[in-house]
């Protein structure tokens, strides 16, 4: 089973910041926090993965509470284009065995 | 770099019969892992390679098996097909060090009749 919870669907504008929510607490203390996303017909694709920190890349921003009980993902302007579906998985450090949960279907609208 | 590319894009296969999907992993990767995706239930894994060697395996029947060279290109093969194996069978690569992400290629999807 997904180690994670996550609302089934969220909307947002286009240019607007999407925040993707995550509940994970049962996480370990080994355990990362790694974001996928699924655009119809194609493979999951990698987007950010965090330990503690916070972490920033040119797609996404990953904020983890001090906890590590939950998480948010950050898309800081969307696009029609970020329309898909979000997985948050966490799992250990050489993580090819993910646990996919059912996601987050994300409506970017104009 | 190329990404993971997997092939055929599309097969459509009889009931009982077998199918080989192909896979190549991106340069330099050495960690190949497949998995199944349905309406469902979603994403499943099925088997981890790594090194010609099978790491990890999923909750799958005997009739699922892999394998993979020693140019890392991997293989999956599925045995005496039913209905249900119709689904999209993804490959992805890692570089298989502490926190490498998986990187997807865009399945093969493998309908059953």
């Amino acid at each position: 089973d997904a180690k994670t919870t996550q609302p089934p669907s969220m909307d947002c504008a286009e240019g607007r910041a999407a925040n993707l929510p995550c509940n994970h607490s049962t996480i370990s203390g080994n355990e990362y926090v790694y974001w996928y996303r699924q655009i119809h017909s194609q493979g999951p694709q990698y987007i950010i993965h965090g330990l503690k920190n916070n972490e920033t890349n040119e797609m996404a921003s990953l904020i983890i509470t001090e906890d590590r009980k939950s998480s948010t993902l950050i898309l800081p302007h969307a696009t029609l284009r970020d329309t898909a579906v979000y997985y948050c998985i966490v799992e250990t450090g050489t993580a090819s065995k993910l646990t996919f949960g059912t996601g987050t279907r994300l409506q970017v609208t104009l | 770099k190329a990404g993971v590319t997997q092939t055929p894009r599309y097969l459509i296969k009889t009931r009982g019969q077998q199918v080989t999907l192909s896979c190549s992993p991106i340069s330099g990767h050495r960690s190949v892992s497949w998995y199944q995706q349905t309406p469902g239930q979603g994403l499943q894994f099925l088997f981890e390679y790594f090194s010609e060697t099978q790491r990890n395996k999923g909750n799958f029947p005997g009739r699922f098996s892999g394998r993979q060279f020693s140019n890392s290109r991997s293989e999956m093969n599925v045995s005496t097909l039913e209905l249900g194996d119709s689904a999209l069978y993804l490959c992805a690569s890692s570089l298989d060090r502490n926190n490498s992400p998986l990187h997807f290629g865009n399945g093969t999807r493998l309908t059953v009749t």
